[in-house]
């Protein structure tokens, strides 16, 4: 019944490495984000996409690419990572309604970079 | 179980005034809480974060308050301007990874 499920809940990986962390949303939803929670608690969004189309990129590195198989699943593939990457990573999805948007978040992936 | 409201749900004022909007949030055991903007079709964009042991941060024309032991934080804004009309949303960090969000007040500011 999760609303917006995200894969690993944690990750530990050496510099240098790529991974990937998955979101998931079975609220038929049009419109999925993924956000980078700093050391200082800031939450920052990164990408959107929108019926799996990219809609917004923030100034991000592009060692960071999305991947959006269908309107339902958007993934966050991370090349050569660095120590820098270390943060928490939400993903959400929304939907707007009679101009209304709510943003439904995931639980967040736990990123560490050694 | 951690909740979050949001009070009111919709505001409009005419351009110049103050303004405050006011959140609330059941569980005082929070790390922090930040307030964040929503313009239409946008991601969210954060405004000020209020660490568990801070009262108050400002920002500009915002300025962010926390009253943990009665679960309150209020949002000031102060000379509004039509720039500033968006949905305004409360976040409490109750855990290491779970963000509460309210349901947000959307605020309206009349030329």
């Amino acid at each position: 019944d999760t609303a917006v499920s995200q894969t690993p809940k944690y990750l530990v990986t050496q510099m240098g490495n790529d991974k990937s962390i998955k979101c998931e949303q079975n609220l038929g939803h049009d419109t999925m984000y993924w956000y980078k929670q700093d050391s200082k608690k800031f939450l920052k969004i990164m990408f959107s996409y929108n019926n799996k189309e990219l809609i917004i990129n923030e100034t991000v590195p592009n060692r960071f690419s999305p991947k959006s198989p269908d309107k339902a699943h958007l993934n966050l593939h991370i090349n050569s990572l660095e120590l820098g990457d270390s943060a928490v990573y939400f993903c959400a999805s929304s939907q707007r309604r009679d101009g209304e948007e709510t943003q439904y978040f995931g639980p967040g992936t736990r990123l560490l970079v050694l | 179980k951690q909740e979050v409201t949001q009070i009111p749900a919709a505001l409009s004022v005419p351009e110049g005034e103050n303004l405050v909007l006011n959140c609330s949030f059941t569980d005082s055991a929070i790390y922090n809480l930040q307030w964040f903007r929503q313009d239409p079709g946008k991601g969210l964009t954060s405004l000020l974060l209020i660490q568990s042991s801070q009262r108050e941060q400002t920002s500009g024309r915002l300025n962010a308050s926390l009253d943990k032991s009665s679960g309150r934080s209020t949002l000031y804004i102060a000379a509004s301007q039509p720039g500033d009309s968006a949905t305004y949303l409360c976040a409490v960090d109750s855990s290491a990874s779970k963000i509460i969000f309210g349901s947000g007040t959307r605020l309206s500011i009349r030329p």
